[in-house]
């Protein structure tokens, strides 16, 4: 069975702190990995990786695939308030295009 | 520019009741995928079909809960005879292409059932 793990499971850091969130995962076929933010609604998409070692970056957020080590990080530098969420990991295997989802790790970044 | 419209945000049933959830993709959108989010867990596939097609519905339960997506109108995820256990966050997600193209799904805000 198709698996992805998130760790930790949840963080609280202090504002301006920068936090690496991890992912594994353990797929017959990986076509892609995605990481999403999950505020109290719909999930919203951050990055899609498809090559190893490539990142891929937006402002504070950046991300980078190992596809030897099946994992990936999400670093959030100078982190702020409105970081706080749950960020979720997830794998495309190419089967229907369905995604692999972790449980996600809950960002807490407190004044 | 709208994107995934689901409907009603939030919805209670007592037990044994039918639950109807609604979900419009973005427009242009022929993809539309159903996910169920249970608490302190992730997203699990449920189904994804195209226009008035089910192309996978291997992570829905067997009995009980059926989806289409007609010619016309939204997609339905309909769950008849509720119970506690369905009480989850069901979201919709929809693409152009089939895969998640460069920029993955796009997700509704979801419907949170609640059954009492």
């Amino acid at each position: 069975e198709d698996k992805v793990v998130q760790s930790p499971l949840s963080l609280v850091v202090h504002e301006g702190d920068t936090v690496t969130l991890n992912c594994s995962y353990e797929v017959t076929n990986f076509r892609s990995l995605l990481w999403y933010k999950q505020e109290k609604k719909a999930p919203t998409f951050l990055f899609m990786l498809t090559s190893s070692g490539i990142e891929k970056k937006s402002g504070r957020l950046s991300s980078i695939l190992d596809k030897k080590e099946l994992s990936s990080i999400l670093n959030i530098t100078a982190t702020q308030t409105g970081d706080s969420a749950i960020y979720l990991c997830a794998v495309d295997t190419g089967t229907a295009s369905k995604l692999t989802f972790g449980t996600g790790t809950r960002l807490q970044v407190t004044l | 520019n709208a994107g995934v419209m689901q409907n009603p945000r939030h919805l209670v049933r007592r037990r044994g009741q039918e639950a109807r959830l609604r979900c419009s993709p973005v427009k242009g959108h022929s993809h539309v995928y159903w996910y169920r989010q249970l608490p302190e867990e992730g997203l699990k596939f449920m189904v994804y079909l195209q226009k008035e097609n089910i192309i996978d519905e291997s992570g829905m339960p067997k009995e009980r809960f059926s989806a289409e997506f007609p010619k016309e109108g939204p997609s339905i995820l309909r769950i008849q005879q509720v119970v506690r256990g369905d009480s989850a966050a069901y979201f919709c997600a929809s693409s152009q292409n089939t895969g998640t193209a460069n920029y993955g799904y796009t997700f509704g805000s979801g419907t949170r059932l609640t059954v009492v």
